[in-house]
């Protein structure tokens, strides 16, 4: 089945530094890829959606210049957060849909990235 | 906008109990719906969904859900649970017809632990 492969899983980075989580399809090509984040005993809240070749759309309240979001190729969605402070700490989701293979919406999720700002 | 509230945050249950899990939706129109289940430290995986049909969806790993429709609920269900079934559970909704999957909303989480 689809695979989406998220990396790194964990970061722990000084307050002011950038950070960058990289979002793999890896047997499918993903137009679309989702960017979730997630805070303690909440759900899942979607940041962005990523489009292949043009400019992310972002939910209301994301900062899009924190939150930097390049989806260059079919197979790849980045997210830098820059200039990353401790509330920035958070668990890290991205999300593809593999349009071809189904007729269930086919979302699969990556891991998941743990980012500290310390 | 749709919401999804789960009734419980953290469930501790006992190797062979019986598992019910909430969730209720808020929406409109129709909706699809979805299980997830997030074990430690791995990704998110869909453990059942329901589009339409029977109301009884049966899922992987012996778990079902129930959409009651004039009930906007949509509960989780296993008859018995096992140590392996530790795990966080979200509950989804999405918009039937919602091709780009903006409006995908979670609920929060209800994390269970099944002690052996």
């Amino acid at each position: 089945g689809a695979v989406v492969s998220q990396h790194p899983s964990r970061v722990i980075c000084k307050s002011g530094t950038s950070v960058k989580i990289e979002c793999r399809s890896l047997d499918f090509q993903a137009t679309t890829m989702f960017w979730y984040r997630q805070f303690p005993k909440q759900s899942l809240m979607l940041m962005a959606t990523s489009n292949e070749g043009s400019k992310a759309t972002y939910e209301q309240g994301v900062e899009k210049d924190k939150f930097l979001i390049n989806h260059a190729s079919l197979t790849l969605s980045t997210l830098t957060v820059a200039s990353a402070h401790p509330e920035d700490s958070s668990f890290y989701i991205c999300s593809a849909r593999d349009f071809a293979g189904s007729n269930n919406y086919g979302y699969t999720f990556g891991s998941g990235t743990r980012l500290t700002v310390v | 906008a749709q919401s999804v509230s789960q009734h419980n945050h953290h469930v501790i249950l006992s190797e062979a109990a019986s598992l019910e899990l909430g969730c209720n939706y808020s929406y409109g129109g129709t909706v699809n719906l979805f299980w997830y289940v997030q074990y430690p430290g791995q990704h998110l995986q869909l453990l059942l969904k329901y589009f339409s049909g029977d109301p009884l969806v049966k899922g992987i790993k012996g778990f079902e859900a129930e959409f009651i429709k004039s009930k906007f609920s949509f509960n989780l269900r296993k008859p018995s649970v096992q140590w392996s079934d530790t795990a966080e559970y979200f509950c989804a909704v999405i918009p039937e017809g919602d091709n780009y999957g903006q409006n995908f909303v979670f609920g929060p989480g209800t994390r269970l632990s099944v002690l052996p």
